[in-house]
């Protein structure tokens, strides 16, 4: 049981648009800034977005993030194949002084 | 380019300590706007944060793991460590090591490639 909510599996057609919700709390999303990040297929997790809808360099602009009280979503516009990964939210739960993750969504690009 | 690499044992029996060291290079640990964690990922699971510190010993830590974690630093040497004890099998994981932003949310902006350990006799 993660503390953050995330569906398990999504899934769209290439060129389609797709978005993941990350549900919390008060005492996490409602307080504090959301990142997310990509992990491919054997890879390590890399960071997507920051601090709710910031984009590291190099993240194509494809990929954007939103927050709204207690939730935040990524949007990911026109789907490659080489977007198929495991997409992780993560904040810091003020109550437990601990960064905590989302169980992780599998985007599967048909 | 900052990189992060850990290193450690891969294989470690039940009821001993678990002992990861991650050699930041590119960058200094001594830097007052970062913290640097850890993170670990059972095979076939999702992500779960251990703990985190920064160059003057300020440390946080997973309430489930916090009794049997303990993160050091070694800023002479650029590495910071993880020692997790009394491991079983649900501890088997990939273990990752990351540069943690402070501040209000705590992204994790560089990580390591991540290193397999297996508990097992």
């Amino acid at each position: 049981q993660f503390v953050l909510t995330q569906p398990p599996s999504v899934s769209a057609a290439p060129g389609q648009k797709v978005t993941i919700s990350c549900s919390g709390s008060s005492s996490n999303i409602g307080n504090s800034h959301v990142s997310w990040y990509q992990q491919l297929p054997g890879t390590a997790p890399k960071l997507l977005i920051y601090e709710n809808d910031k984009r590291p360099s190099g993240i194509p602009d494809r990929f954007s993030g939103s927050k709204s009280g207690t939730s935040a979503t990524l949007g990911i516009t026109g789907l490659q194949t080489g977007d198929e990964a495991d997409y992780y939210c993560e904040t810091w739960e003020n109550s437990l002084s601990a960064a905590v993750f989302g169980g992780g969504t599998k985007l599967t690009v048909l | 380019q900052l990189q992060l690499q850990e290193s450690g044992p891969g294989l470690v029996k039940p009821s001993e300590t678990l002992s990861l060291t991650c050699t930041v290079s590119g960058g200094s640990i001594s830097s007052s706007t970062y913290f640097w964690g850890w993170i670990r990922q059972p095979p076939g699971k999702g992500l779960e944060w251990i703990a985190t510190i920064n160059y003057s010993g300020r440390t946080y830590y997973s309430p489930s793991l916090k009794s049997r974690v303990t993160i050091s630093v070694d800023t002479p040497k650029n590495q910071f460590s993880l020692k997790l004890s009394s491991v079983t099998a649900s501890d088997t994981a990939v273990y990752y090591c990351a540069r943690q932003s402070s501040g209000s949310g705590s992204y994790l902006d560089y990580w390591g490639q991540g290193t397999l350990v297996t508990v097992s006799s």
